[in-house]
């Protein structure tokens, strides 16, 4: 059974700290790693996407992946308010799967 | 329009009924998705649509649940005889053809709330 694992949370976080969030994947033959931002009672939306080892930086956000290790994992830096949601990590390899998604509350 | 349109955006049934839940991909967008979201809960995938090829149906918890797409257009997700634990947000998304899966970002929906009574 090929999983995708993501702690649960809620992750709190001061405004103004980095959030690190962190998704575990069980496939090695996966190849596209995703991060979707969902706010409570809306769709996911596409903040990040990465394909190969390192890091990747888009404004506040670094995707960083570590196939040798089989993780992603998404950093915030200066955490807004307006950052609280659930984080999902999507990993396609023969297949799509989503995780469960991890809820941040970032503390004004 | 610029995004993928689902419709209805709230639907409410009676248990034993049918309902058809509607998805307009991206235009140009030859992947489609459907995926389940129970209250509290991740996605779920239901079935996947590439261009002409045949769909990939392994997400689909039972019989009662089918999904049509003609070419790289509109998608409609069908339950039969609806029960309570098919209360859920259904979404769609579209993607970029690349791969079996796409390898591509999904763009979704807003998504059909489904209520079973």
């Amino acid at each position: 059974q090929k999983e995708v694992e993501q702690n649960s949370g809620p992750l709190s976080v001061p405004e103004g700290a980095i959030a690190s969030l962190n998704c575990t994947y069980s496939d090695r033959g996966s190849q596209s790693f995703f991060w979707y931002r969902q706010y409570s009672g809306k769709s996911p939306e596409l903040i990040m996407s990465i394909y190969s080892n390192g890091d990747k930086e888009d404004g506040r956000f670094t995707a960083q992946l570590n196939k040798a290790s089989q993780y992603v994992s998404l950093l915030i830096r200066d955490s807004q308010p307006s950052d609280s949601a659930t984080y999902l990590c999507a990993v396609i390899g023969d297949k799509i799967i989503f995780g469960k998604g991890t809820r941040l509350h970032i503390l004004p | 329009g610029a995004g993928v349109s689902q419709s209805p955006s709230n639907k409410v049934t009676e248990k034993g009924k049918d309902v058809e839940l509607r998805c307009d991909p991206i235009s140009g967008h030859t992947a489609l998705y459907w995926y389940r979201q129970r209250l509290g809960q991740g996605l779920e995938f239901l079935i996947y649509f590439q261009g002409n090829s045949a769909p990939d149906k392994s997400g689909l918890p039972s019989d009662r649940f089918s999904a049509e797409r003609t070419g790289e257009s509109v998608s409609t997700l069908t339950i039969q005889r609806t029960q309570q634990e098919d209360s859920a947000v259904y979404l769609c998304a579209s993607s970029l053809r690349s791969g079996r899966f796409g390898g591509q970002p999904q763009h979704f929906g807003d998504g059909t709330r489904l209520s079973i009574l």
